[in-house]
């Protein structure tokens, strides 16, 4: 199966709750990183932890990684309507002079008004 | 800095044409690659590059040719277009060298459909 895999595939929360996406992977990693899309758009990049690192905040964003469990949350705190959009987590492997990025399916994250 | 750059936006073609995506990018990158995005999906490795002149395949490299001549540049050529190649092709570029990785930039996408 497919290295980042995230869970849930959809969420939907009311604007003010707190959001939780999940990665799980299946190799070693050089970092871990977490994407936005909006629909339609480009991939914007939202915060990298790297493999040596638990825990990274970055605003309203705070990304855990445990790489015992092979797994990285991304919580983003008092949502907004502005925040719906799909999540991507992405796996990097030493390949590729440690820039070879694997991308999951995706959190479609829903933020109600 | 225009950032990471394609064309073009949209294009149609039809089963067996060819065609060459373009990608440019001004940050002095020596990380280039390109991804496709499937309806619903996360993106794909087409192939990618670590420098001018060094390409390597991802997992998808199928039907697809890349060359690297510049350090700005990263073309996409599809040989002979497929109904499978239909969906939104990234560029992504980023530094390399940098303890523990470097984020991303991906371009706008070009959005591709075969007849």
């Amino acid at each position: 199966s497919q290295q980042g895999e995230e869970d849930p595939q959809a969420l939907s929360i009311q604007e003010g709750e707190n959001a939780t996406m999940n990665c799980s992977y299946k190799t070693s990693i050089n970092n871990l990183q977490w994407y936005r899309q909006n629909s339609g758009r480009g991939l914007v990049h939202l915060i990298l932890i790297r493999s040596n690192e638990r825990e990274k905040h970055s605003g309203r964003l705070r990304v855990t990684l445990d790489t015992s469990k092979k797994s990285s949350s991304l919580l983003i705190t008092a949502s907004r309507a502005a925040d719906t959009a799909s999540y991507f987590c992405a796996t990097a492997s030493p390949q590729g002079g440690g820039s070879r990025l694997t991308f999951g399916e995706g959190t479609q994250l829903t933020v109600n008004p | 800095n225009a950032g990471v750059t394609q064309t073009p936006k949209f294009q149609v073609l039809k089963t067996g044409q060819s065609m060459t995506l373009q990608c440019a990018q001004d940050m002095n990158h020596e990380y280039m690659s390109w991804y496709r995005q499937d309806p619903g999906m996360g993106l794909r490795l087409i192939h990618y590059s670590v420098g001018a002149g060094i390409t390597d395949q991802g997992e998808v490299p199928n039907g697809y040719n890349v060359s690297r001549s510049t350090t700005e540049d990263f073309p996409l050529r599809l040989l002979s277009a497929a109904p499978s190649q239909t969906s939104v092709y990234f560029c992504a570029s980023s530094y390399l060298g940098l303890a523990g990785g470097s984020e991303q930039f991906f371009g706008p996408g070009t959005r591709l459909t075969v007849l």
